[in-house]
């Protein structure tokens, strides 16, 4: 069955650039998404289709995919942005999450 | 704007059935556009996919709980529910409702949900 992998924690420190990796077998010939997801809060999309911001999602947050592996990038990385992350991908009519990443702003 | 919101008992025995409802507020279950869907969260762990529905009744099951589980949708209260049957501890989890903007390539993404409603498994 597909799955998607992500570390358990990222650190960046305020203004830097953070990223958080997905892999999946051929990940970069599907599309994944990601969420921010704040404690006590439910998800928020943040990338869809690879790419995509949705409305109301600030210009820092970007992403790529390509051959096994997706990255969400945080530019100028804010306090406000301390949450966990989730990538997913559709995978034969399933829906497949990562495990999540604790992104940490020290 | 719409709202997802979840309703249904916080507490469910083993061996019994998890019946939870989502509502649609300020818009409708009927729309064209989208699918509606159910994911779960186990207390400090991540997000599982349940299965999502279209408003024509299609459905879409995630294989690792396909046998235990009923989405149906409620056109005339819109609303869409989700059953789980048999439950045990390891069912224990905030369940949510989102929408999804259909089955095409690339329209799997959850862009909206609901503020989710803990469900526990106890005797």
């Amino acid at each position: 069955s597909f799955e998607l992998t992500q570390p358990p924690s990222v650190s960046v420190s305020p203004g830097q650039i953070a990223s958080i990796t997905c892999s999946g077998e051929k990940l970069g010939d599907k599309y994944a998404c990601w969420y921010q997801q704040k404690p006590g809060q439910s998800p928020v999309l943040v990338i869809h289709q690879d790419t995509k911001r949705p409305s109301g999602i600030p210009e820092r947050f970007s992403g790529s995919n390509s051959g096994n592996t997706a990255t969400l990038t945080i530019s100028g990385t804010q306090a406000m942005d301390e949450a966990d992350y989730y990538c997913q991908a559709w995978d034969f009519n399933t829906v497949v999450f990562g495990g999540g990443t604790k992104l940490t702003v020290l | 704007q719409l709202q997802l919101q979840e309703s249904g008992p916080g507490l469910v025995k083993p061996s019994e059935t998890l019946s939870l409802t989502c509502t649609v507020s300020a818009g409708s279950v009927r729309s064209s556009n989208y699918y509606w869907g159910w994911i779960r969260q186990p207390p400090g762990k991540g997000l599982e996919w349940i299965g999502s529905i279209y408003y024509s009744g299609t459905t879409y099951y995630s294989p690792s709980l396909k046998s235990r589980v009923t989405i149906s949708v409620d056109t005339s209260k819109n609303q869409f529910s989700l059953e789980l049957r048999s439950v045990t501890a390891a069912d224990t989890a905030v369940y949510y409702c989102a929408r999804h903007p259909g089955t095409g390539v690339g329209n799997w993404f959850f862009d909206l949900w609901g503020r989710g409603t803990l469900v526990t498994v106890s005797s």
